[in-house]
């Protein structure tokens, strides 16, 4: 089968750094994608890895390893406006129609307090 | 300019009746999608087209019928509607290339009484 695992719900305190955690086991790997959901709005692209190693953008940053079927969000400097869901999505190995897919996490819901 | 938009934002109806949602983008992209994201914040694929072609179609009870009039519009027509058809619809549009990402619609909020 296919599965992402990430956990359901962190805090953390303004202007720390914060982990999200995301495992994975699908059929074929081409890709790792982060995407942000504030409440209430659409999802929103953060990030993409495909070979192993850290990705860094501004703030944040993302992390592959894929003989571990393994990524982080990295967060620095947590902000109030960080508080939202952020969703790992893996693109898996095409299908009988030759179409790659979309596997996607529910989503860690992210809390920052002041 | 909105670059993937979606009407209407917000839907209330009554069981039975049948509803759609339009989708439109500006972004010249070839691939569109329909997305359900339900009450708990899973995002469920239900359709992709390419180029007005159908490509991907999950297990959706036919009741829901996407259609593609071009690449720039893909539209969901729903008939008989249920209580657990209650969802936000998304509408996402494909960049063809080395990433692949999505971009979304802000989303259609379907709300069965």
């Amino acid at each position: 089968g296919q599965n992402i695992d990430q956990p359901t719900e962190m805090t953390a305190t303004e202007g720390a750094i914060v982990q999200i955690n995301c495992t994975y086991q699908t059929s074929g790997f081409n890709g790792l994608f982060w995407y942000q959901q504030h409440a209430g709005e659409a999802p929103t692209f953060l990030s993409y890895n495909v070979l192993d190693g850290l990705e860094e953008k501004g703030r944040f940053s993302s992390f592959l390893s894929r003989s571990k079927g393994y990524s982080y969000l990295l967060l620095k400097e947590l902000q109030m406006k960080d508080s939202a869901s952020y969703l790992c999505a893996v693109k898996a190995r095409r299908n009988a129609g030759n179409n790659r897919k979309l596997i996607w996490g529910l989503g860690t819901s992210l809390g920052v307090n002041p | 300019d909105t670059a993937v938009s979606q009407t209407p934002k917000y839907l209330v109806t009554q069981m039975g009746n049948d509803k759609s949602i339009k989708c439109e983008q500006n972004l010249g992209h070839d691939t569109m999608y329909w997305y359900k994201q339900d009450s708990k914040k899973f995002l469920k694929i239900m359709f992709s087209y390419n180029n007005k072609e159908l490509i991907i179609n999950e297990t959706v009870p036919n009741r829901f019928s996407p259609k593609s009039p071009d690449k720039a519009h893909l539209n969901l027509h729903i008939n008989s509607l249920e209580l657990g058809d209650s969802a936000v619809y998304f509408c996402a549009s494909q960049l063809t290339g080395r990433t692949g990402e999505l971009f979304f619609g802000e989303g259609s909020r379907l709300t069965v009484l």
